[in-house]
């Protein structure tokens, strides 16, 4: 089954680092394919954090930032803020599929 | 400015149609594709399919095949999406959003601000 895993939940104080996880498969993020995040903030539509597993669209802090490795990527927030708490989704393409597939979501608690 | 501007809220019975919209401007709308992301009450993120303005090809999510239709008109730059007998289980906030480009790796930026259906007796 093709799926992309992320923890439910994640915390940390204000000024605190925090990662966020997306485990994937071969059929996705192991074949190659970019991994994308996407940040929703309550009530809002999502909106493009990192793209292309690194990248950052103009106007998105540099306190965000992507990697990835093997099968797994992470989406890293340092220096959190208030501003941050949101749920977070990583993407990307899967085969199996033949088409776009999101994560289940983390929901980033600043405390 | 690139957007994406959807239609309001609908209530519907279960059995109704219902088709919404999406309407792009500040880009060339028949170069990207449009797709639809289904986002269920409390719940994550669901890809539904996308169309090709410019030839109206389009591609399902196996889960949505056969369940919606999506279609586009180049001509007033809408996309749409439409359900011939709604479900209780069709109750979600549905976004529109442009591909990046036209290859697998593409992300989705940016995304309407979403129709929020309620299909209830």
């Amino acid at each position: 089954q093709s799926v992309l895993s992320q923890p439910p939940s994640v915390s940390g104080s204000p000024g605190q680092r925090v990662t966020i996880s997306c485990t994937g498969s071969t059929s996705n993020i192991g074949t190659g394919y970019d991994v994308h995040w996407y940040q929703q903030l309550p009530g809002t539509a999502p909106k493009i954090v990192i793209y292309a597993d690194t990248n950052r669209p103009s106007g998105v802090p540099d306190r965000f930032s992507g990697s990835r490795s093997g099968t797994s990527a992470s989406l890293a927030i340092t220096g959190l803020q208030a501003e941050d708490e949101a749920d977070y989704y990583c993407q990307s393409y899967d085969t199996n599929l033949s088409g776009w597939l999101f994560g289940g979501g983390t929901k980033l608690t600043v405390l | 400015e690139v957007q994406l501007v959807q239609s309001g809220a609908e209530v519907k019975k279960p059995g109704e149609s219902l088709k919404i919209s999406c309407k792009g401007s500040g880009y060339s709308f028949t170069s990207y594709w449009i797709g639809w992301v289904r986002q269920m009450p409390g719940k994550g993120l669901d890809w539904m399919g996308i169309v090709h303005p410019g030839d109206s090809h389009t591609r399902y999510s196996p889960s949505f095949q056969g369940q919606v239709t999506i279609s586009a008109d180049n001509s007033i730059n809408t996309a749409y999406l439409q359900w011939s007998g709604l479900k209780a289980s069709d109750t979600a906030m549905y976004y529109c959003v442009r591909r990046s480009s036209s290859s697998v790796h593409d992300w989705f930026d940016p995304w309407g601000q979403g129709t929020l259906v309620t299909v209830s007796s």
